[in-house]
C-alpha cells in the first residue's frame, strides 16, 4: 500500500497543552497537506506545503516538511477542547495525477478540559 | 473555496440494492474524486471523476460496484450497486478548484443491513 503512516494513532491532551503528530510517507510528493475530521464527517483543509518549502505556520498550527526523510509533522499549539479531532496527512504524488490524494492513516486527537 | 453539497448525508440500505451519491459544486472545478473511509480508518480513492468521459478508477475498484457521472464541471454522482454489509462506509467526494484548491463534501454513511 502507498498510504502513509501517522503517529501516534491517538493523543489525549489537556486544554493549552501543544499536540505534535507526524506524517511519514513513500514517494516523492508535489505537495503535503493537512485535514482535520471531526466525528467521521466531512474534511476540513488545514494547510499544504509544497515540496520546495521546510516549514509554514497558520494561526495555530505550524507544519514542517523534511522531504530527504519522507516526513512532515503538524503542531498544535495551545489546544482547546474544539480541537478534538481525527487529522490526517495527504500527499499528492509528484508524477501522475498530481491531483489525486494519498491520505495517512489518522491521528485521533482529544483535547480534555 | 469551493462549496460542495453532498447528498444524501446518512442512508440505511437492504443488501443487494443500490444508492446513489450525489455531488454538487457551487462553481466549476476541475477535477472531482470519489473517496470511501471504512470505519475508523483512512480515506482510499475510489476513482476520479472525468467530465463527460468514463470515471478511471484505483486499483481494488470496478465501474460495475461504484459507476460514475459527471455531466459537466460541478456534479457527479457515484453508485454504490448491489450492496453488501462490507460497503457500509462513509463516501466523500472532493473537487479541486483552480484558486483554492482541494474541498470536500460532508460526507455519506452508509449503512447496510
Amino acid at each position: 500500500s502507498q498510504q502513509g503512516e501517522e503517529d501516534p494513532q491517538a493523543l489525549s491532551i489537556q486544554e493549552g497543552e501543544n499536540a505534535t503528530m507526524n506524517c511519514s510517507y513513500k514517494t516523492s510528493i508535489n505537495n503535503l497537506q493537512w485535514y482535520r475530521q471531526n466525528s467521521g464527517r466531512g474534511l476540513v483543509h488545514l494547510i499544504l506545503i509544497r515540496s520546495n518549502e521546510r516549514e509554514k505556520h497558520s494561526g495555530r498550527l505550524r507544519v514542517t516538511l523534511d522531504t530527504s526523510k519522507k516526513s512532515s509533522s503538524l503542531l498544535i499549539t495551545a489546544s482547546r477542547a474544539a480541537d478534538t479531532a481525527s487529522y490526517f496527512c495527504a500527499t499528492a504524488a509528484l508524477t501522475g495525477t498530481a491531483s489525486k490524494l494519498t491520505f495517512g492513516t489518522g491521528t485521533r486527537l482529544q483535547v480534555t478540559l | 473555496s469551493a462549496v460542495i453539497s453532498q447528498k444524501p448525508s446518512r442512508d440505511i440500505c437492504q443488501r443487494g440494492t443500490s444508492l446513489t451519491i450525489q455531488c454538487q459544486v457551487d462553481s466549476q472545478v476541475t477535477m472531482m474524486f470519489w473517496y470511501r473511509q471504512q470505519p475508523g480508518q483512512s480515506l482510499t480513492l475510489i476513482a476520479t471523476a472525468n467530465q463527460g468521459s468514463e470515471a478511471t478508477y484505483e486499483s481494488g475498484f470496478v465501474i460495475d460496484k461504484f459507476p460514475i457521472s459527471r455531466p459537466n464541471l460541478t456534479f457527479s454522482t457515484l453508485t454504490v450497486s448491489n450492496m453488501s454489509p462490507e460497503d457500509s462506509s462513509i463516501y466523500l467526494c472532493s473537487a479541486i478548484d483552480t484558486h483554492y484548491g482541494y474541498t470536500f463534501g460532508s460526507g455519506t454513511r452508509l449503512t447496510v443491513v
